[in-house]
């Protein structure tokens, strides 16, 4: 069973760009969140959807957004980037049963963000 | 808003030697996991704890969930050097709602 995928692992940006990732999550697993860590803020929520739906957003300005796809993908994108946008970025899957209880959360491998 | 703290930030120890990292909610939880991140990797899932005062054993690693379901632990026994990684507990208020996680323990092994 393949694991968690998100694209691209590594990219660089300069300010005032936006940026897409992209996040595959596990075969048959409908939620998926996701997650900024950086050194001083450790990991900070952003958002959750569930079968297409945003479930449950975090602190984040507007500039953050997300999507979920009829196949679960998800993006999320980052406009008119600042320098504190660095960080990696962790998408995690988990089943998302209907009734909420989320159970365990898969990561993948992150996709580093980095601001010039 | 919803606040998790976890002590120590970093530990450093020899191998043999025992480790505990705390993790203190400011509201009542309605479970809590744990996830063990090595250097250069992702978050790992560890263990989910659901009741009141459960303790859940992994060979040498013990997690308590506190009977007011507001703090956890986690407990490693004679450390090795695999052993090296952050821990972070997770929490969650109610079924639904997203997990908040805690900053983290940096444990180093010495050999």
């Amino acid at each position: 069973k393949a694991g968690v995928t998100q694209t691209p692992r590594y990219l660089i940006k300069t300010r005032g760009q936006q940026v897409t990732l992209s996040c595959s999550p596990i075969s048959g697993h409908r939620s998926v969140s996701w997650y900024q860590q950086t050194p001083g803020q450790g990991l900070q929520f952003l958002f959750e959807y569930f079968s297409e739906t945003q479930r449950n957003k975090g602190n984040f300005p507007g500039r953050f957004s997300g999507r979920q796809f009829s196949n679960s993908r998800s993006e999320m994108n980052v406009s008119t980037l600042e320098l504190g946008d660095s960080a990696l970025y962790l998408c995690a899957s988990s089943s998302g049963l209907a009734g909420g209880n989320t159970g365990e959360l898969f990561f993948g491998e992150g996709s580093r963000l980095t601001v010039l | 808003g919803q606040q998790v703290m976890q002590i120590p930030q970093y530990q450093h120890v020899q191998e043999g030697e025992d480790f505990t990292t705390y993790c203190n909610s400011s509201t009542t939880l309605s479970n809590i996991q744990w996830y063990k991140q090595r250097p250069g990797g992702h978050p790992v899932f560890l263990i989910q704890l659901v009741k009141s005062g459960e303790v859940k054993k992994q060979k040498r690693l013990t997690f308590q969930f506190g009977e007011a379901k507001k703090n956890s632990s986690l407990h490693i026994t004679a450390t090795q050097t695999t052993d090296v990684g952050t821990y972070f507990c997770a929490g969650r208020l109610n079924y639904g709602q997203n997990f908040v996680f805690g900053p983290g323990t940096r444990l180093s092994v010495l050999p």
